[in-house]
């Protein structure tokens, strides 16, 4: 079974300085997609990235980035410039490739706290 | 883009009464939608797979007579929490998706409160 593993529970970061979350996962499958999810105080989900495990290229949504080391199964989140409106719970999450509607498998999550 | 919504945003019933969640997709067609519960500080737990006109797929320990999903057409799918205690009281979330290579969108979520 898939899992996905978020070591970090919480994380705090100065106004405008870089943060980095950590994500890795375990897999026998080879093909995949990952997402980081934002979840505010609203507890609305926000999806912030997605990667396909088979571009080798790493992900970025303006002040967002991913670094994918598919060998190592880690996908960790870079976020730029941090803003207020940062802070929030992220996730990171898996789903298999294949076809269909696969479910997604969720870490538990890492709190950032974003210091003005 | 694609849109998920999700009522009643919050409810409180009474134990032993039953509450229905709808989830509707406004601007696609779900054929699966998911059902999450989560609790305080935790991260979003998969009760269930909806899928239109088949029963759902439950994970293993979620009782199917106590939350039971129909997902009658391609844009709305319902929880039913039967007969509620106060353990049921929690944080439910509804997902779906036009094509989920990119991402779910998810409801707003329902806060559920027996008393």
């Amino acid at each position: 079974a898939q899992t996905v593993t978020q070591s970090q529970p919480e994380m705090s970061v100065q106004e405008a300085e870089t943060v980095t979350l950590s994500c890795t996962y375990d897999t026998s499958e080879s093909d995949y997609y990952l997402f980081w999810y934002k979840q505010p105080p609203s507890r609305q989900m926000i999806l912030v990235i997605r990667q396909e495990a088979y571009k080798q290229q790493n992900a970025t949504e303006n002040r967002f980035s991913v670094n994918f080391q598919k060998a190592a199964k880690s996908f960790s989140l870079k976020i730029s410039d941090s803003q207020l409106g940062d802070a929030a719970m992220y996730f990171c999450a898996y789903r298999r490739s294949n076809f269909g509607n696969e479910k997604l498998t969720f870490g538990t999550g890492t709190r950032l706290t974003i210091i003005p | 883009g694609a849109v998920v919504s999700q009522h009643p945003s919050r409810v409180i019933c009474k134990s032993g009464t039953s509450v229905k969640i709808e989830c509707r997709s406004l601007d696609f067609q779900a054929t699966t939608m998911f059902w999450y519960r989560q609790f305080p500080k935790q991260s979003l737990m998969l009760m269930a797979t909806s899928n239109e006109g088949s029963k759902a797929t439950y994970e293993q320990g979620v009782e199917k007579d106590k939350f039971l999903i129909n997902h009658a057409s391609l844009t709305l799918s319902t929880l039913t929490v039967t007969s509620a205690h106060p353990e049921d009281s929690s944080f439910y979330i509804c997902s779906a998706s036009a094509d989920s290579r990119y991402g779910y969108t998810f409801g707003s979520g329902t806060r559920l409160t027996v008393v």
